[in-house]
């Protein structure tokens, strides 16, 4: 079965840092670009970040640029996305997601809540 | 940056009706460069449709998805319990790639 899996979402103080983790499996991982897509409380979702399955594009969107960093371990089948400088902003639900064919994402993984609050 | 507009944003029906979800693109899409995606509450959101009218493996074939250039739609042709929920489209055309706001599917 082709999933991915979030870890790492939890509660975090405003001006804080957060490590989100993903993990790719039944598919060959280091094949395909991988996105962060996040979904703060009773909102659509944002484009957040994206990376090539060779680290040789990278994306992310003006709210995160310069505070967030996606990164990923082809090795080990891993994305990752550093979240610096947190504001409540931030609170969403995180996807990690596969970029499949030409741009669509299929599968989603479950989320990963990140809350940002005093 | 391409700007997706969905209409509705609510839609209300009953089973067994047909439902047409629209989402209008800023700009041409490339080689209709569309995906539709359905989100359940407390679920994360799964692909129906790409390349504005293929559908995903395992999706029922009373999802179809229709239109080209900067207009297209998403209908369902007899609605089940289970298909009210929010639909977005995604454009994956030029980057950054763009999701529409939503149109929520509700029962009547």
């Amino acid at each position: 079965e082709v999933q991915v899996v979030e870890s790492g979402g939890g509660l975090v103080k405003p001006g804080g840092s957060l490590r989100l983790s993903c993990v790719g499996s039944g598919f060959t991982f280091s094949s395909y670009a991988m996105s962060w897509i996040r979904q703060a409380p009773g909102k659509g979702l944002e484009w957040v970040s994206s990376i090539s399955s060779s680290n040789s594009y990278i994306y992310h969107a003006d709210s995160v640029k310069g505070r967030f960093t996606i990164s990923r371990d082809n090795a080990n089948n891993a994305l990752y996305l550093q979240m610096n400088s947190l504001s409540v902003d931030d609170t969403a639900i995180y996807y990690c997601a596969r970029v499949d064919g030409l741009g669509w994402i299929d599968p989603w993984g479950q989320g990963a809540l990140v809350t940002v609050s005093s | 940056e391409i700007v997706l507009t969905q209409s509705p944003g609510t839609l209300s029906l009953s089973p067994g009706e047909r439902a047409t979800l629209s989402c209008r693109a800023s700009q041409t899409l490339r080689s209709n460069s569309l995906a539709w995606y359905q989100q359940k509450p407390g679920q994360a959101p799964c692909l129906l449709i790409y390349g504005a009218s293929s559908r995903a493996t395992g999706i029922p074939d009373r999802f179809s998805g229709s239109g080209s250039g900067t207009d297209f739609s998403l209908t369902i042709s007899r609605l089940e319990t289970e298909d009210f929920a929010v639909y977005y489209c995604q454009q994956y055309g030029d980057s950054p790639y763009t999701f529409g706001q939503g149109t929520k599917l509700e029962i009547k």
